[in-house]
């Protein structure tokens, strides 16, 4: 079956300027996640959504934010982008978030 | 969550069982012990979980102790594929919304 999809895989943005990620979960997934990852911080969650409704939210500041749609995909979207935002993004999918989560291969953002 | 300490890096040599250990001496009655690694750049990927008993599946065996204070991953005979960061995690399973706490990990590397 195929994986969970993150669209595009590499993307450079200027400071100040918004930016838009995808994730396509595995079909039947219902949970999506994110996650920052970056060489300083490691792997940091962001936030969880679950039938289309936030359920769980990390220590990012609201210019970081998400949402669900009904056939489960996920976008996050950067608003103000700022050096410190460039890094790897990754999504993961799990059924209902109790079990196993699938991860993407990620979005490589880099904010010049 | 509770708290997992891993040793920083490990080696193993091509062919040999991997033991990677994980101490959580803080860990909750209703938390599960999750494993996943991390292969250069990839997402991580999910391996194995467990709550008391031991559990083994087609990528390795999870040993948890009696008292579940402690905990080994095992990769039977390691290929220099399994070079990766694995990453001990705890969490409790709920329907409430989940987050995984990554912590460093292990830096496991197989020497041919």
């Amino acid at each position: 079956k195929a994986g969970v999809t993150q669209t595009p895989r590499y993307l450079i943005k200027t400071r100040g300027q918004q930016v838009t990620l995808s994730c396509s979960p595995i079909s039947g997934h219902r949970s999506v996640s994110w996650y920052q990852q970056t060489p300083g911080q490691g792997l940091q969650f962001l936030f969880e959504y679950f039938s289309e409704t936030q359920r769980n939210k990390g220590n990012f500041p609201g210019r970081f934010s998400g949402r669900q749609f009904s056939n489960s995909r996920s976008e996050m979207n950067v608003s103000t982008l700022e050096l410190g935002d460039s890094a790897l993004y990754l999504c993961a999918s799990s059924f209902e978030g109790i079990d196993g989560y699938t991860f993407g291969s990620g979005t490589r953002l880099t904010v010049v | 969550d509770a708290k997992t300490t891993q040793p920083t890096s490990m080696d193993c040599a091509e062919g040999r069982a991997a033991n990677l250990p994980c101490n959580h001496s803080t860990i909750s009655g209703n938390e599960y012990v999750y494993w996943y690694r991390q292969i250069h750049s990839q997402g991580p990927q999910y391996i194995i979980h467990g709550l008391k008993n031991n559990e083994t599946n087609e990528m390795a065996s999870l040993i948890i102790t009696e008292d579940r204070k402690s905990s080994t991953l095992i990769l039977p005979h390691a290929t220099l594929r399994d070079t990766a960061v694995y990453y001990c995690i705890v969490r409790a399973s709920t329907t409430s919304g989940s987050r995984l706490t990554f912590g460093e990990g292990t830096q496991l590397t197989v020497n041919p």
